[in-house]
């Protein structure tokens, strides 16, 4: 069990430019979740997967914003034509089928910086 | 809605005892959890409370009242690695999501 890991860790994009990340859960974790912190504040929700399906979306995810989770294993999330106000840390967490607390495991996170 | 409250900073001593407040309004709960959080790194998972009471975990311990929307975490014999974010979240329940609603955490500074 090594993790949940993300990458990459930094992206500096300019505005304007599209930016996608990657997140591997832990193995055998059939939930997925993206969450979005910024300075100073605590994760806020983005999307849910369960397997390959995307069962729930935030109303911060603009239509800018696309998650997948194609083979139920990895996900990606691209953001599309970046703005300023996407600069964020972007952490991505997993949970295993039948745990009884659901306890999500974070990943170190992608921070984003758009110039 | 939901809305999640825990003092923004503390400050403790090393090898005191600290209590980390949060209180909580939401519909639905399902379930209240700690995460530690140092600075640039990932939130890691404290403790979790679902019933009224105490639960204790080695130097940590959370209490849960659900009548009082209200739990706080306990830090025993600080250390100061214990510098850092400590953030509340609750569970609701909604669908088959289990999403978490994070407070804005607590940034607890240990000194010597």
């Amino acid at each position: 069990d090594t993790g949940v890991s993300q990458n990459p860790r930094h992206k500096i994009t300019k505005r304007g430019q599209n930016v996608t990340f990657r997140c591997d859960p832990i193995s055998e974790h059939n939930r997925l979740y993206w969450y979005r912190q910024t300075l100073g504040q605590g994760p806020e929700f983005l999307t849910y997967f369960q397997n390959e399906a995307q069962l729930e979306k935030s109303r911060l995810l603009s239509d800018r914003f696309s998650a997948e989770r194609p083979k139920g294993s990895f996900s990606t999330l691209e953001i599309q034509r970046t703005e300023q106000g996407d600069s964020a840390m972007y952490l991505c967490a997993s949970s295993p089928r039948d745990a009884p607390t659901y306890e999500q495991y974070f990943g170190p996170g992608t921070r984003l910086t758009v110039t | 809605g939901q809305n999640i409250d825990q003092p923004t900073e503390m400050t403790a001593t090393e090898g005191a005892i600290v209590q980390i407040n949060c209180t909580y309004q939401t519909s639905g709960f399902n379930g209240l959890f700690w995460y530690q959080q140092h600075a640039g790194e990932a939130p890691t998972f404290l403790s979790y409370n679902v019933l009224d009471g105490l639960e204790e975990k080695g130097r940590f311990s959370s209490f849960l009242s659900r009548s009082k929307g209200y739990s706080y975490l306990l830090l025993k014999e600080l250390q100061m690695k214990d510098s850092a974010s400590y953030l509340c979240a609750v569970r609701r329940y909604g669908g088959a999501t289990n999403k978490l609603i994070f407070g804005t955490g607590t940034l607890l500074a240990v000194q010597p």
